[in-house]
């Protein structure tokens, strides 16, 4: 079955420092999501990118979709102490029905020094 | 506007009890998903309603669970008879359908309910 893949597991970073989390899939993909999830938290949605070799920012975060539309990146400029918590990513797969069950990544933990 | 309600917050059991869980979706959401998370295996999907309608249970991990969504606006997980292993974060997302444009998959988790089984 479909697998997605996160690396890495966890990433600890003095504040200020980049950030970045990497996501495979074994099968093409036909958007991807990224939720973040604080700790004691639930996930929440952050952003989809649709479109091969899309790049979308929000604020000092990046995403970014592959041209194979097999994996994406999230990266973060200049950490910062509330950028703490799992950040996942997430594909859909077809199931039937109007909308698509996702497969979520295992997750990357982020801590940040102060 | 209301998120996803989930409740209760927290349940501690017995072995051997039933437990009940509770999610109320968004308004207009369409989609309905059970989620589990542990440390050990992550966030794994456990079933998928579409419209009211089970449409994927293949993540049911046994018979001691069942869900059921009789409408819109109400979906049960059931854990008969709880098992100390089933202790985990139960989450409960919705989804709104999907657009003309065929992208429209975003979830909207509830805040979990934390089950322990003793």
């Amino acid at each position: 079955g479909q697998q997605v893949m996160q690396i890495p597991q966890y990433q600890h970073v003095q504040e200020g420092e980049d950030f970045t989390t990497y996501c495979n899939s074994s099968t093409t993909l036909s958007n991807i999501q990224w939720y973040k999830q604080r700790p004691g938290g639930h996930p929440v949605f952050l952003i989809q990118l649709v479109k091969s070799g899309e790049v979308k920012k929000q604020k000092r975060l990046t995403f970014q979709f592959g041209e194979a539309k097999k994996n994406s990146s999230l990266h973060i400029t200049a950490t910062q102490t509330t950028d703490v918590g799992t950040y996942f990513c997430a594909g859909p797969m077809s199931s039937g029905g109007s909308n698509y069950k996702l497969t979520f990544g295992k997750g990357t933990l982020l801590t940040v020094n102060p | 506007d209301a998120g996803v309600i989930q409740s209760p917050r927290h349940e501690v059991t017995e072995m051997g009890q039933e437990v009940t869980l509770r999610c109320k979706p968004i308004s207009g959401h369409n989609s309905l998903f059970w989620y589990r998370q542990t440390m050990m295996r992550g966030l794994e999907l456990l079933i998928y309603f579409n419209n009211n309608v089970p449409i994927d249970d293949s993540g049911m991990p046994e018979d001691r669970f069942s869900a059921k969504m009789p409408n819109a606006s109400f979906s049960t997980l059931k854990i008969q008879p709880s098992e100390p292993r089933d202790s985990a974060v139960y989450f409960c997302a919705s989804s709104p359908p999907r657009g003309l444009a065929g992208v429209s998959y975003e979830q909207y988790f509830g805040p979990g309910t934390r089950l322990t089984v003793t």
